[in-house]
C-alpha cells in the first residue's frame, strides 16, 4: 500500500467551477500535509499546508483535513485555465516527506 | 531569497559515464532532500541529510549512487556508471526543522 494515493484524473472542469482534489494517506502519525502544484517541465510548487483537522483557506484555495478518516483535500474556487496542472498531496511523518503520484487538473475555458 | 538552486538543469550523457548533479539549499534551511521524478513512479525519495549528516538513504536505488553533503551550503547526488533507465528529473529540496519542503528546478538527465 503507497503511503499517499490520489486519482491520477485527469480532472476536468469548465472555467469559474470548483475543482476537487482528493487524497488518502496511510499512516495515523502522519502530522503535516501540504499541497504542490506542478506546472508541466517544471519542479512542484508549495500551495497550501495544513497541519490540523478542518479547514484553511488561502485566496481561491481551501485545504481540508479529516485525520481520523485519512484524508486531505484540495478545492480551488472559480477556477482559471492557468490552475491547470498536475496537484500532488504530500504527507510529512518520520522526518520523510511522502508525495501522492498527482492528479492532472484541466480546466476549460 | 533565492531559492534551491540546481545545477546543470539539463545533461546527456552515454551509459557509463559519471553523473554529479549540485545543490545549494535554501540559506538557514536545515534539512535536504533529493527526489527522482519519472512518468512511471512519480517522485521518489532518494537519500535526505540533516544538519548535513545523511540520515536516510533507503531510497537510494543502487550502489551506483552516492550523495555527500559537505557542508551546510552544497550538496552532491552521483551516478556512477550511470544507465538509460536512470533517465529522470533529479529534483533537490530543502526545508527548516523539516516544515514546507521547497524545490529546485531539477536536473533533467538523459542516459543515452
Amino acid at each position: 500500500q503507497k503511503e499517499v494515493e490520489q486519482n491520477s484524473g485527469p480532472l476536468s472542469v469548465p472555467e469559474g467551477a470548483i475543482a476537487s482534489l482528493n487524497c488518502t494517506y496511510s499512516d495515523r502519525g502522519s502530522q503535516s500535509f501540504f499541497w504542490y502544484r506542478q506546472y508541466s517541465g517544471k519542479s512542484p510548487e508549495l500551495i497550501m499546508s495544513i497541519y490540523s483537522n478542518g479547514d484553511k483557506e488561502d485566496g481561491r484555495f481551501t485545504a481540508q483535513l479529516n485525520k481520523a478518516s485519512q484524508y486531505v483535500s484540495l478545492l480551488i474556487r472559480d477556477s482559471q485555465p492557468s490552475d491547470s496542472a498536475t496537484y500532488l498531496c504530500a504527507v510529512h511523518n518520520f522526518n520523510k516527506f511522502y508525495f501522492g503520484s498527482g492528479t492532472k487538473l484541466n480546466v476549460k475555458p | 531569497d533565492a531559492g534551491v538552486i540546481q545545477s546543470p538543469r539539463h545533461e546527456v550523457t552515454e551509459m557509463g559515464q559519471e553523473v554529479t548533479l549540485r545543490c545549494k539549499p535554501i540559506s538557514g534551511h536545515n534539512s535536504l532532500f533529493w527526489y527522482r521524478q519519472t512518468m512511471m513512479r512519480g517522485l521518489e525519495l532518494l537519500i535526505y541529510f540533516n544538519n548535513n549528516v545523511p540520515i536516510d538513504d533507503s531510497g537510494m536505488p543502487e550502489d551506483r549512487f552516492s550523495a555527500k553533503m559537505p557542508n551546510a551550503s552544497f550538496s552532491t547526488l552521483k551516478i556512477q556508471p550511470s544507465e538509460p533507465r536512470d533517465s529522470a528529473v533529479y529534483f533537490c529540496a530543502s526545508s527548516r526543522d523539516r516544515a514546507e519542503l521547497f524545490f529546485g528546478e531539477g536536473s533533467r538527465l538523459t542516459v543515452l
